[in-house]
């Protein structure tokens, strides 16, 4: 009964690889959204999705690409990996129609590219 | 958003109470104040929110001073487990969630 699950929860790539990953959330919420954590431990929103329509895109690379098929799926998918890219991704999802709600998160996808 | 400033690391012994920090003097009148943890190796965790008042629940309780600028969050009991980041954020109701997580209090509860 995993609120936000992520798959895989680690992968490990060649750089110049394409690889994505996946989120589902099972809680009803309208909005989700990809967060990034480098080595330094800081969490940066990359993407959020309301209701499958791209509500935030911070300054990511046209390399990556979110997908949302549904208002309970964003997944992510990074064309030609870099060794920049190395870092751990967080799914998260929240119900933006209740206003005062607060994010719930995935375990995270480790990804190391090589 | 609001920014917020944290201490960046804090010692507590098992069994204290462990109060967390968090000034966020230019909050504005409909902005939220929200509290997360991480756990090593894992994903961010709600702990609580509150506009202007005091809040509690299982978890913790969370203190607003008057003038909204500051508040603490106040882990009544803590145990080894509750050795995290903290992280102390502020929001608007209305933003879609544009959160930005900080650098967070590192909490380390010692027998």
């Amino acid at each position: 009964d995993t609120a936000v699950s992520q798959t895989p929860k680690y992968l490990v790539t060649q750089m110049g690889n394409d690889k994505s990953i996946k989120c589902e959330q099972n809680l009803g919420h309208d909005t989700m959204y990809w967060y990034k954590q480098d080595s330094k431990k800081f969490l940066k929103i990359m993407f959020s999705y309301n209701n499958k329509e791209l509500i935030i895109n911070e300054t990511v690379p046209n390399r990556f690409s979110p997908k949302s098929p549904d208002k309970a799926h964003l997944n992510l998918h990074i064309n030609s990996l870099e060794l920049g890219d190395s870092a751990v991704y967080f799914c998260a999802s929240r119900s933006l129609g209740q206003g005062d709600s607060p994010l719930h998160f995935g375990n995270g996808t480790r990804l190391t590219v090589t | 958003d609001a920014k917020t400033t944290q201490p960046p690391s804090m010692d507590c012994a098992e069994g204290r109470a462990a109060n967390l920090p968090c000034n966020h003097s230019t909050i504005s009148g409909n902005e939220y104040v929200y509290w997360y943890r991480q756990i090593h190796s894992q994903g961010p965790q709600y702990i609580i929110h509150g506009l202007k008042n005091n809040e509690t629940n299982e978890m913790a309780s969370l203190i607003i001073t008057e003038d909204r600028k500051s508040s603490t969050l106040i882990l009544p009991h803590a145990t080894l487990r509750d050795t995290a980041v903290y992280y102390c954020i502020v929001r608007r109701p209305t933003n879609a969630g544009k959160s930005t997580f900080g650098d967070g209090t590192t909490l380390t509860v010692k027998p």
